[in-house]
């Protein structure tokens, strides 16, 4: 089984909506991050987590929010969906070693109408 | 200026071509680094991280830092088909990493 799992893996929606990407580790790590990735603008952060009850905003934090429930969950949520949303979103967890490895799940490629 | 610049590309070479990725970075106070592979459809996976400058060999890859000129580099030799993907180099300060936009390689049979 995948160590970092996202869920669902593609999703199309409409405009206004809210969502909820989850995603869950079974790497035993505290830290855990957000990504969207655009064509042309590579990987941009949107939260990250240290542990359970630290949550810290990215580059791109508007129009997002998170919740993290559990070491292993951590989940992104759009509370009102527009166009300009539609990318690839990863999540990926680390260690709080020096190098700081980050590990990622396959990405949930959203789509909003 | 951005921390990370990293070209684009993309970049098609023929097989067995040596291929080499470069970016180069604004904080001097960057002490990690880090090279990311991905393939289409899939997340990012490690490819190799170094700490100091000089070099890091793993098999036909090649990881390079000049801290003087705040350039890092990937060479890959004998590069294959399925070397193709799209490579993303990534620095770390005290925070999260620093990924650049990433440089889309073709390795063409």
């Amino acid at each position: 089984d995948a160590d970092v799992t996202q869920t669902p893996r593609n999703r199309i929606t409409k405009t206004g909506k809210r969502i909820m990407l989850e995603c869950s580790q079974t790497k035993g790590h505290d830290r855990m991050y957000w990504y969207r990735q655009d064509p042309g603008l590579g990987l941009r952060l949107i939260y990250y987590s240290f542990d359970v009850k630290d949550i810290n905003k990215g580059e791109i934090s508007d129009g997002y929010s998170v919740s993290r429930q559990a070491q292993a969950k951590f989940s992104l949520s759009l509370e009102s969906a527009i166009p300009n949303q539609t990318a690839l979103y990863f999540c990926a967890t680390s260690e709080a070693a020096t190098t700081d490895t980050q590990y990622f799940g396959p990405g949930t490629r959203l789509t909003v109408l | 200026q951005k921390e990370v610049e990293q070209d684009p590309g993309p970049l098609s070479v023929p097989e067995g071509a040596i291929v080499s990725l470069n970016c180069t970075y604004s904080n001097s106070a960057f002490q990690y680094f880090m090279w990311y592979r991905q393939y289409s459809r899939k997340g990012p996976e490690l490819l190799m991280y170094t700490y100091s400058s000089g070099n890091k060999e793993d098999g036909r890859f090649t990881a390079q830092v000049d801290k003087s000129s705040k350039y890092i580099s990937l060479f890959i030799r004998d590069s294959q088909p399925s070397d193709s993907a799209t490579y993303l180099c990534a620095i770390r300060r005290d925070t999260p990493l620093v990924f650049g936009k990433g440089t889309r390689l073709s390795v063409i049979a």
